[in-house]
């Protein structure tokens, strides 16, 4: 059974950058998308973007292309999600999650971590 | 800019039906969009229930079901329960690894 652990939380100040891990064990790790979505205090879950390892090339959303870079380390099975030029709203928690295996024709994401809560403040 | 779109809100009767939807702010929803359907309550995880429309995901009740309705994706809970009563959220592929979310429906059971 895959499980997800996620690094704890972050107090960052406006301007910085800060960047959260994803850890996967207990299953395949490579060929399988990792996602992160996160969540605004009292708003619903946003897509910000994923990466299936073995590709090295990420997709993100269009509202956060220019801030985030997603990575990953095939060596440790870890993903990370860095997000650059903080602002107050981007005070939320963060969640990776696993989704379906390249070259599978039903697409998902069924396996979530516990979230890492991001918090930005002066 | 694709928007995904959900009931803000619902509510239902212990023992009924309901049906929530997921939309497109332009256009019509179709299995090609592989919609998942999550549950969540207040500071947890989003709980995935069903996945590429109709799928249930490993532990969920037959009472969740997931269909294509008109041009909307449906996620039907039959005998709602008090533990139903949570936030859902749908979420449609849009190819290239592109997924957007719905802004999520607060179900109530009253």
């Amino acid at each position: 059974q895959v499980q997800l652990v996620q690094s704890g939380a972050e107090v960052k100040k406006p301007g910085s950058s800060v960047k959260v891990s994803c850890k996967a064990s207990g299953g395949a790790f490579s060929t399988y998308s990792i996602n992160w979505v996160r969540q605004a205090p009292g708003r619903g879950l946003e897509w910000m973007g994923g990466i299936i390892p073995v590709f090295v090339t990420p997709n993100y959303a269009q509202r956060f292309q220019d801030r985030v870079t997603i990575t990953a380390d095939k060596s440790t099975s870890t993903a990370y999600m860095e997000l650059s030029s903080l602002r107050y709203e981007d005070t939320a928690v963060y969640y990776c999650a696993r989704g379906n295996e390249y070259g599978d024709p039903e697409h998902y994401i069924n396996v979530w971590g516990r979230g890492t809560t991001v918090t930005v403040s002066s | 800019q694709t928007v995904v779109t959900q009931e803000p809100s619902f509510s239902v009767s212990p023992g009924g039906t309901v049906t929530l939807t997921c939309g497109l702010s332009s256009g019509s929803v179709s299995t090609g969009h592989n919609p998942n359907w999550y549950q969540q309550t207040p500071g947890q995880a989003p709980r995935t229930l069903i996945y590429s429309t109709n799928i249930r995901s490993s532990g969920v009740p037959d009472r969740f079901s997931g269909s294509i309705l008109g041009n909307k994706a449906a996620l039907t809970i039959t005998g709602a329960q008090a533990d139903d009563e949570s936030d859902y959220y749908c979420v449609l592929y849009m190819g290239t690894g592109i997924w957007v979310f719905g802004g999520g429906t607060k179900l109530t059971v009253l």
